[in-house]
């Protein structure tokens, strides 16, 4: 059974290019979160996702970033017209449908805009 | 705001020893969970405790809670230079089922 899978594992973007992260949640989980990590901080929740659906995204910056989770497929964080303070290590995370305190991490995503 | 805030910062020990992390946090709070993250990678769920539990092991993990005093600790008994990574202690609280984590303690395990 594959772990949680993100892609790329490195993005290098220029200023005002659109970053898009993707994730595939592990087999079975319906439940998507995304987390953003600055170098020596802990991870700050952006928006929690369900297939079709945004449930929470309390954390997501208003403008710039959207996040999708579409009926087929991975989904998909975008960062529009990218800052270099949106440098950062980006990971998404998965829960089964009915047990969601535990959530299981993919490698992440680490965007660096030049 | 951080809720859970991880004491100390970083932590160097001898293989061999014993490595103890600490967790405050600042309201009341439905469970604590205790992550891993080696270095440039994702990070991995050690051990869960609910609110209502005091004590929890895993092999060579041990983890305690204290509701009164709002805090947690991760002990690692007979540490190993594999241990070497961050440890990051996450809340629950509410209805939420969002952790929170605080920023870290960095431990290296020197063999």
């Amino acid at each position: 059974n594959a772990g949680v899978m993100q892609n790329p594992r490195h993005l290098v973007r220029r200023r005002g290019q659109e970053a898009r992260l993707r994730c595939s949640p592990m087999k079975g989980h319906s439940h998507v979160y995304w987390y953003r990590q600055l170098p020596e901080e802990g991870l700050k929740f952006m928006v929690y996702l369900q297939k079709e659906n945004i449930i929470d995204e309390s954390g997501m910056p208003k403008e710039r970033f959207s996040a999708e989770f579409p009926k087929e497929g991975p989904s998909i964080l975008r960062i529009q017209q990218v800052v270099r303070g949106d440098s950062a290590a980006y990971f998404c995370a998965s829960s089964p449908g009915g047990k969601r305190e535990t959530q299981y991490f993919g490698p992440g995503t680490r965007l660096l805009v030049l | 705001s951080q809720q859970g805030e991880e004491d100390p910062q970083a932590l160097s020990i001898q293989e061999g020893e014993n490595a103890t992390m600490n967790c405050s946090y600042k309201t009341s709070i439905n469970n604590l969970q205790w992550y891993r993250q080696n270095s440039g990678r994702g990070l991995v769920h050690l051990i869960l405790i609910r609110s209502n539990e005091r004590e929890k092991h895993s092999g060579r993990l041990r983890v305690t809670l204290d509701t009164s005093k709002k805090s947690s600790s991760l002990l690692i008994t007979a540490s190993r230079a594999a241990d070497t990574a961050s440890y990051f202690c996450a809340t629950g609280s509410g209805g939420s089922y969002i952790p929170t984590f605080g920023r870290g303690t960095s431990l290296i395990v020197h063999p």
